[in-house]
């Protein structure tokens, strides 16, 4: 079958660093998304990798390696407004989206 | 304005009834989902339609259907609601330009069937 994990909580402290893993067992591969959700609201994009290596996006980076199925997302210089649930996502040989049940990021002062 | 809107916000109805969900977008985009969301899962594809004409089974679509009455209009029917279709329910849309067009979702519908 398959799978996408992900850890379902972490915390850090405001101006920190943190890395949300994601690990993914597909059909195939056709890129890989992470969205943002604040509670209660809808998800929105944030990055894509389809090649391995780093994306760079302002304060979030996105890092894949295709050959050990695995990503992170990377937040540096942490903000409160960044406390939100982090969905990652996998296109697969279809492509069609299989979705990971997110990492709810807790963020403290 | 939002570009893609849901109706209703939040929706709570009985074991049994027919209910609509409602989804109209702004952006001219081809390719329309209707997602559920549930608490400890990821979002599980329902229905998608490519165009006014196509309509696509997603994962879990028993207890459902849909209708694309437009290119800006998708919607999602429960024909005898349950309680275990209590969800968050989201439609997004996506440009057909590439694969890797990212989804551009509604606010979400909250349906409790009680």
């Amino acid at each position: 079958g398959q799978n996408i994990d992900q850890p379902t909580e972490m915390t850090a402290t405001e101006g920190a660093i943190v890395q949300i893993n994601c690990t993914y067992q597909t059909s195939g591969f056709n890129g890989l998304f992470w969205y943002q959700q604040h509670a209660g609201e809808a998800p929105t994009f944030l990055s894509y990798n389809v090649l391995d290596g780093l994306e760079e996006k302002g304060r979030f980076s996105s890092f894949l390696s295709r050959s050990k199925g695995y990503s992170y997302l990377l937040l540096k210089e942490l903000q409160m407004k960044d406390s939100a649930s982090y969905l990652c996502a996998v296109m697969d040989s279809n492509y069609q989206l299989i979705w990971g049940a997110g990492t709810k990021l807790i963020i403290k002062p | 304005d939002a570009d893609v809107t849901q109706t209703p916000r939040n929706r709570i109805t009985k074991t049994g009834k027919r209910i609509m969900l409602e989804c109209s977008q702004t952006k001219g985009h081809d390719r329309m989902y209707w997602y559920r969301q549930d608490p400890g899962l990821g979002l599980q594809l329902i229905y998608y339609s490519f165009d006014v004409k196509d309509i696509n089974k997603g994962e879990i679509s028993d207890g459902y259907s849909v209708s694309r009455q437009a290119q800006a209009k998708f919607s999602l029917s429960l024909e005898s609601a349950i309680p275990n279709q209590t969800a968050l329910y989201f439609c997004a849309t996506s440009d057909l330009q590439g694969d890797n067009s990212p989804l551009h979702f509604g606010n979400g519908t909250r349906l409790t069937v009680t």
